[in-house]
């Protein structure tokens, strides 16, 4: 089956402490994207990458950073930096300038 | 003024009413537009993708665009009690180093009562 797939589902950390959010795609998409969702604030853009070894910072890439080492995989750090962590993240891919398909996200939860 | 502009409702209506769900936009270089329908917890999921003005249909679902209003419209027949969820907008294609990103609005929340 093609698809987008996150793990961990569920994810708790104390603060201060770095955590890796994974993503991998099998669908050949080039371009990947993090983004966080907030309740009553839609999807905001965190960081995006449209080839290997080449990623653009989004609207709120502070706290934050990514890889892009393989076409199919793009992690996401949430660093001790973000001071608000806890959020549902989603990570998207999609062929250039088309239509992004979304995984089922990770809700990460810092205490 | 925020790009991407979607009511956030919540809009509750009886089984098999008629739905209309709007966003509106600020950047007229926008080139294509979509619909995404996000159930509680899990990940959006795509409806509907256009890039023209005028109406799209799929099913029970028509997507409407109106370029020159900076306007996008979602409508859903005969809404069944699935049909609950948060339903978001999706713009893109603002070119150059923009391009490929989407702005989302807010999400709108429904739910259609039996």
């Amino acid at each position: 089956d093609g698809g987008i797939t996150q793990s961990p589902k569920y994810l708790f950390r104390k603060e201060g402490q770095n955590v890796t959010l994974s993503c991998e795609q099998n669908l050949n998409h080039d371009a990947m994207y993090w983004y966080r969702q907030d309740p009553g604030q839609g999807l905001r853009l965190i960081y995006y990458s449209q080839i290997v070894n080449d990623f653009q910072k989004g609207d709120i890439a502070e706290g934050y950073s990514v890889s892009r080492e393989k076409k199919e995989s793009f992690p996401l750090t949430v660093t001790s930096a973000q001071k608000n962590p806890t959020a549902f993240y989603l990570c998207a891919s999609s062929s250039p300038g088309r239509e992004q398909y979304f995984g089922p996200g990770t809700r990460l939860t810092v205490t | 003024q925020k790009e991407v502009e979607q009511d956030p409702g919540p809009l509750s209506v009886p089984e098999g009413a008629i739905v209309s769900l709007n966003c509106t936009y600020s950047n007229s270089a926008f080139q294509y537009f979509m619909w995404y329908r996000q159930y509680s917890r899990k990940g959006p999921e795509l409806l509907m993708y256009t890039y023209s003005s005028g109406n799209k249909e799929d099913g029970r679902f028509t997507a409407q665009v109106d370029k020159s209003s900076k306007y996008i419209s979602l409508f859903i027949r005969d809404s069944q009690p699935s049909d609950s969820a948060t339903y978001l907008c999706a713009i893109g294609g603002a070119g150059g180093t923009s391009y490929g990103k989407l702005t989302f609005g807010q999400g709108t929340i429904l739910t259609v009562h039996p």
